[in-house]
């Protein structure tokens, strides 16, 4: 079973900026957080990842409360191709237990 | 950089037929993943390898699904003989390796299966 909790969907207008949130309450400390996205029709590609701290990459970042137990991924300036259903997934050290859930779907407005 | 290849791109089958899919990971990826993604969901792992030997297959329905990598690369998926809730796509993924080095996997277009 997915091991985060995610709302099913979430709408923003075009050029402004997305939080997107994801519930892990139970993550263990050796848990790393993963969000992939899937754009209509194509396979799930990464986004970025962390551990503790916050971090950023060219796609987006990604904000890591301090207990852990939840994170949001932050899409600095919203495009219609931005639009897809992202997913937030727990993986530790040894990539066991990759599990995808429903994830959210985004819809951009332009 | 070429990305994961997949073959074929869509099938039609009867139930009880059988089928193949095809995955040709990215050159140097030691760590290769079937995924199947029934409509509406996220993607459900069914197999992992690592080279040519198999990490983790806890979730493929072995007494139907079965897949192989000979020699490490290139890797097919079959289903024989199929039902109606095999209707899905499937995806093929890789990654440099296990741990850390899989946290970014690659994914190809994904098969879409459809089984009447």
């Amino acid at each position: 079973d997915a091991k985060t909790t995610q709302p099913n969907s979430m709408e923003s207008n075009e050029e402004e900026p997305v939080h997107l949130p994801c519930n892990h309450s139970t993550i263990s400390g050796t848990d790393y957080i993963h969000w992939y996205r899937q754009l209509p029709s194509q396979g799930p590609e990464y986004v970025i990842h962390g551990l503790t701290s916050n971090v950023n990459n060219r796609m987006a970042s990604l904000a890591i409360a301090e207990d852990r137990k939840s994170s949001t991924l932050i899409l600095h300036r919203a495009t219609l191709r931005d639009a897809a259903v992202y997913y937030c997934i727990l993986r530790d050290n040894y990539g066991q237990n990759f599990v995808f859930g429903p994830g959210t779907r985004l819809s951009v407005l332009p | 950089e070429a990305g994961v290849a997949q073959s074929p791109r869509y099938k039609i089958i009867e139930k009880r037929q059988s089928v193949a899919f095809w995955c040709n990971p990215i050159s140097g990826h030691a760590t290769l993943y079937w995924y199947q993604q029934i409509l509406g969901q996220g993607p459900k792992l069914l197999i992992q390898f690592q080279n040519n030997g198999v990490v983790d297959d806890s979730q493929l329905p072995k007494d139907r699904f079965s897949a192989e990598r000979l020699k490490g690369v290139d890797s097919t998926l079959k289903i024989q003989p199929a039902k109606l809730e095999d209707s899905a796509v499937y995806l093929c993924a890789s990654s440099l390796g296990p741990g850390l080095a899989g946290n970014e996997q690659f994914f190809g277009p994904g098969t879409r299966l459809t089984v009447l």
